[in-house]
């Protein structure tokens, strides 16, 4: 089947590390995007990648960085810049970025925590 | 700039009701429209999308949504909800004229349904 896995479901950590969210996709598309969501507000995007080794920053960039080494793995890393990165974290891909006919579709998401 | 608004934050109907969730978008030309639902926990969803052509889109679960460019607006109707509809739901607008352009997502509409 294909679609977008993302790793681990649940993530705990300690305040001043760096941790890095694991996001798969399998149906070849070229555009990956990681979002953050907070309780009662929309999705906020975070970076977005149209090919591999080239992103951009989104709207909330700053505390997070990414990779495109293959065009079917996006990694997050949230450091320890990030002051509030308690939050469930999407990542989605797309056929191309920008396109008329463009949709994203979703992975099931990490909840991250920060104790 | 491109904005959307969902104005209902929470609303609860009863099983077998008829529902219309409201979506207001904000842009200069001809936008493309989504909707996505999210189960609690989980990745969004897509129900349907707009682009072009016929104004009345059918989406997937007995969804469907009116385009209304005179109000600018996308809302989301079901002639009769089930238990299985209770969820969040997410309008979206993005543009699809360039390479940077981005979706942008609304607050959201939490869905409760009443026995």
């Amino acid at each position: 089947d294909g679609g977008i896995t993302q790793s681990p479901k649940y993530l705990f950590r300690k305040e001043g590390q760096n941790v890095t969210l694991s996001c798969e996709q399998n149906l070849n598309h070229d555009a990956m995007y990681w979002y953050r969501q907070d309780p009662g507000q929309g999705l906020r995007l975070i970076y977005y990648s149209q090919i591999v080794n080239d992103f951009q920053k989104g709207d909330i960039a700053e505390g997070y960085s990414v990779s495109r080494e293959k065009k079917e793995s996006f990694p997050l890393t949230v450091t320890s810049a990030q002051k509030n990165p308690t939050a469930f974290y999407l990542c989605a891909s797309s056929t191309k970025l920008g396109g008329r006919t463009d949709t994203q579709y979703f992975g099931p998401g990490t909840r991250l925590t920060v104790l | 700039a491109q904005s959307v608004t969902q104005p209902d934050i929470h609303i609860t109907v009863s099983e077998g009701a008829s529902l219309e969730l409201r979506c207001n978008y904000s842009y200069g030309a001809t936008p493309y429209l989504f909707w996505y639902v999210q189960s609690p926990g989980q990745g969004l969803q897509l129900l349907l999308k707009y682009f072009s052509g016929d104004t009345l889109v059918q989406g997937i679960k007995g969804f469907e949504a009116e385009f209304k460019r005179s109000q600018s607006s996308f809302n989301l109707r079901k002639p009769s909800v089930h238990w299985s509809d209770a969820a969040e739901y997410f309008c979206a607008v993005g543009s699809g004229y360039s390479s940077a352009s981005k979706i942008i997502f609304g607050s959201g509409t939490r869905l409760s349904i009443r026995p």
